[in-house]
């Protein structure tokens, strides 16, 4: 069965810094991986996958993500953060096909002014 | 497009009764999906319905049971409230399976007295 992991908690930057949340995943095949963005009192909104192909994703609000096999990740970035980004941030994997989806349990983001 | 709209948005109930959450996901999504999002945990699968069937299932007891109809709305009940199950209850839809883009609902807070 697949999992998921993000190591940070919580993560606090500047803004106009850079951004890297971090995703590790285990599963035996190629997975199907997701990145979501929280804003408070909201659902969930997709901001990057990744199926197959190029290993580097281009998502929504200027994300990307590179997916890399050998370390088993899907390392979320952004060049520069804005105030607005300040959300919790959920990495999830599935096995495709038509099996569930497994989340990680999230990183919170804070941005400072 | 309308969205997955989730009712009701709050509930407040005491421990021993039951509850039944409504989703209706976007106009022609077959798959929906129910998650239950605690601070401690994350979000956590429930169970996932395809063309009113339940085809997968996460670790919860049997007092969380679900159902979607012909038209693809789902509901969700849980009985015998406890007061661990005061939580933020997720519902998303996608096309065919959870391992397509899902859009998600603002949830159900549902707080155990």
């Amino acid at each position: 069965a697949q999992s998921v992991t993000q190591p940070d908690i919580h993560i606090t930057v500047s803004e106009g810094a850079s951004l890297e949340l971090r995703c590790n995943y285990s599963y035996g095949a190629t997975p199907y991986l997701f990145w979501y963005v929280q804003s408070p009192g909201q659902g969930l909104q997709l901001l990057l996958k990744y199926f197959s192909g190029d290993t580097l994703v281009q998502g929504i609000k200027g994300f990307e993500a590179e997916f890399k096999r050998s370390q088993s990740s899907f390392n979320l970035r952004k060049p520069s953060v804005h105030w607005s980004d300040a959300a919790e941030y959920f990495c999830a994997v599935g096995a495709g096909n038509t099996d569930k989806l497994i989340f990680g349990t999230g990183t919170r983001l804070q941005v400072f002014p | 497009k309308a969205g997955v709209t989730q009712t009701p948005r709050y509930l407040i109930k005491t421990r021993g009764q039951q509850v039944t959450l409504s989703c209706s996901p976007i106009s022609g999504h077959r798959s929906v999906s129910w998650y239950q999002q605690t601070p401690g945990q994350g979000l956590q699968f429930l169970f996932e319905y395809f063309s009113e069937t339940q085809r997968n299932k996460g670790n919860f007891p049997g007092r969380f049971s679900g159902r979607q109809f012909s038209n693809s709305r789902s509901e969700m009940n849980v009985s015998t409230l406890e007061l661990g199950d005061s939580a933020l209850y997720l519902c998303a839809s996608s096309f065919d399976s959870p391992n397509q883009p899902q859009h998600f609902g603002d949830g159900t807070r549902l707080s155990i007295l």
